[in-house]
Parts: structure tokens; C-alpha cells; sequence
């Protein structure tokens, strides 16, 4: 596609639902990040894959975030057993090179969940 | 996490105007970038910086990265409605070769016609 998309662009939750949010990065773009953005702050790093290898999760708040890109294009982010402090937007974005190059990033829309 | 600290927070300024934000940060980066964020919207980037004391535009929009690598400034002259949005500062550290990038607060910029 022309843009990174993403989906649900909203999604509302209660809590300890799971939930799946779904990243489809620009076409052969290497490097995807997942973000979150909570209510009036800045974006915040969450993982990275080159392909299908998810080479940094250091970003993921706990063992309920857990993400894949199984084939190295799609991404999904899942979210189990989702609390109110889950409630933010997740923005997906990707890159035309691997991480470490110079190159910069196209973001999504995000998805915005809301926790209740 | 850690996040760069973005002044002013908001700023609501009449159309015409010129404006000045700008980040700052306790350690280095190699990079910097300046995204604006409308409504619903994800960030769009609109100046990228790689060299400390480069100075860059981009139409009505001019941004430096500082020579300690530790800061960056964003002006936008003559403002217009359409300005109006969020604008993040971002980092890269020069050590890190993950790519990934830490974000300002946000300045909040209101344009009054």
C-alpha cells in the first residue's frame, strides 16, 4: 500500500480482554517499530523487527505485550489480560532499511484502545 | 521511559507570527528530527538532522541541532492555520545501532487567524 496501515484504528476493551492490533507496514519495507502513545505524551518505543527477527523488545511494559511478524511483513501487537493503563494509541511504523542505516521512519494512524 | 524535555509545552500565537520550540536532552544523540502530529493522526516527519550544527529548512520551517548534540531547535516563520498540530522533537543516540527513537512531550501549537 501507499502508507503504513493499521487496524482497528479503535478498539475498546475490557478489562482482561485480549486484544490484537495489526500493522501492515509499506511494501517492502524492512524494519518495523511498534510505539505507544499515551494521552498527551510523546511516543514511546516498545520493539523493532528486521524482517521477521524481532531484534529489541526492551520496550514492552510486561510479559502481557507480546508481538510477531511471522513472515517479515505483517505485524500484529497482542495485548493479554488488558488493564485501564494498557488505554493509549499504538502507532506502527516501518523503514526501507535495516535499523542501524540512515533512513527515517513512516508512521501509521495508530490504533487508540481504550480499557474500561 | 526516558523522553526529551520539549518547550514551550503549548503555545497560542496569532497567524503571521514566527515561532520557536525547541529539545533538550542529558546525553547525546546522533540524530534529530522534528514530526508534526495532527489529530487521529500519526507522526509525519518534517526535518531530519545527522550533523551537530547543521542547520536545516524545509519551507517555512527551520531546525538546527545543537553543537553539544544534546539539543535541537525548531522555528516556524510567519505562521498559517494550518501549523496548528503537535510537534515532537525525537532523538537517536549515537551508541545505539537499534534505530529507535525517544520522543519529546510534545509542543501543543494553537494558530489564531
Amino acid at each position: 500500500g501507499a502508507g503504513v496501515s493499521q487496524s482497528p484504528r479503535y478498539k475498546v476493551a475490557k478489562r482482561g480482554q485480549d486484544v490484537a492490533l495489526r500493522c501492515d507496514p509499506i511494501s517492502g519495507h524492512v524494519s518495523l517499530f511498534w510505539y505507544q502513545q499515551a494521552l498527551g505524551q510523546g511516543p514511546e518505543f516498545l520493539t523493532y523487527f528486521q524482517n521477521e527477527a524481532q531484534l529489541d523488545k526492551s520496550g514492552l511494559p510486561s510479559d502481557r505485550f507480546f508481538a510477531e511478524r511471522p513472515e517479515g511483513s505483517v505485524s500484529t501487537l497482542k495485548i493479554q489480560r488488558t488493564q485501564q493503563e494498557d488505554s493509549a494509541v499504538y502507532l506502527c511504523a516501518s523503514k526501507d532499511r535495516a535499523p542501524s542505516q540512515t533512513g527515517e521512519l513512516f508512521f501509521g494512524e495508530g490504533s487508540r484502545l481504550t480499557v474500561l | 521511559g526516558q523522553q526529551l524535555n520539549q518547550s514551550p509545552q503549548s503555545m497560542f500565537i496569532q497567524e503571521g507570527e514566527d515561532v520557536s520550540m525547541n529539545c533538550t536532552s542529558s546525553s547525546i544523540f546522533n540524530t534529530w528530527l522534528w514530526y508534526k502530529q495532527d489529530p487521529g493522526e500519526g507522526p509525519v516527519l518534517l526535518i531530519a538532522l545527522y550533523k551537530a550544527g547543521e542547520l536545516t529548512s524545509n519551507g517555512r520551517l527551520t531546525a538546527q541541532f545543537g553543537i553539544t548534540r544534546k539539543d535541537s531547535f525548531l522555528n516556524i516563520s510567519a505562521s498559517i492555520p494550518s501549523d496548528v498540530g503537535i510537534y515532537f522533537c525525537a532523538g537517536r543516540h549515537g551508541s545505539s545501532n537499534t534505530g529507535k527513537l525517544i520522543f519529546g512531550q510534545g509542543t501543543t501549537l494553537q494558530v489564531k487567524p
